[in-house]
């Protein structure tokens, strides 16, 4: 399965965009990148997706560069709410069971 | 839409003991997963239903782990006998139609002594 690599930790000060980059140099053609974001005490739940294309959607965006091996997370404005491990995950669209392979992921800590 | 749900939350045992979790996935997800997370990792696939039927347990301990997910629906995942190291949390998720995102249950906490 293809590799992620993401920073341990970030921080960033409430109200300000935070950028959480992503590299996957080794993806291929049908891996879609997916973001998940883990909550303390909770379990992981969905953020965002996107195969080519830059995405966005009501929690975040996503942008990809143009040759897929890196992506950025994109939180508009950070609440202290946002404070939480995501996790950049490649998933083979050609892979009809819908496997998620997590890394370690980044931790974000918001600042008031 | 209720969500993923699963039980006990908490639950601490000896090693040796026996131990069971169960999951109710949200209603018409085909698709459901046990995960476990050691502290400070990522969550850890340990197997995967379609259905009833099992799509993926390669990385289930199956020495002292089982699953199963009668009718389709439900699913409970046993731990017997306990070692130390499977001091955990264990996440249940699911997923429907389309396969947009899993969704993931609170977990249950599990500790051994």
């Amino acid at each position: 399965d293809a590799k992620t690599t993401q920073p341990n930790s970030m921080e960033s000060n409430e109200e300000e965009p935070v950028h959480l980059p992503c590299n996957h140099s080794t993806i291929s053609g049908t891996d879609y990148i997916h973001w998940y974001r883990q909550l303390p005490s909770q379990g992981p739940e969905y953020v965002i997706h996107g195969l080519t294309s830059n995405v966005n959607n009501r929690m975040a965006s996503l942008a990809i560069a143009e040759d897929r091996k890196s992506s950025t997370l994109i939180l508009h404005r950070a609440t202290l709410r946002d404070a939480a491990v995501y996790y950049c995950i490649l998933r083979d669209r050609m892979d009809s069971s819908y496997k998620l392979i997590f890394g370690s992921g980044t931790r974000l800590l918001v600042r008031p | 839409e209720a969500g993923v749900a699963q039980s006990p939350r908490y639950k601490i045992i000896e090693k040796r003991q026996s131990v069971a979790f169960w999951c109710n996935p949200i209603s018409g997800h085909a698709t459901l997963y046990w995960y476990q997370q050691i502290l400070g990792q990522g969550p850890k696939l340990l197997i995967q239903f379609q259905n009833n039927g099992v799509v993926d347990d390669s990385q289930l301990p199956k020495d002292r782990f089982s699953a199963e997910r009668l009718k389709g629906v439900d699913s409970t995942l046993k731990i017997q006998p306990a070692k130390l190291e499977d001091s955990a949390v264990y996440l249940c998720a699911s997923t429907g139609l389309g396969f947009l995102a899993q969704y993931f249950g609170p977990g249950t906490r599990l500790l051994v002594l």
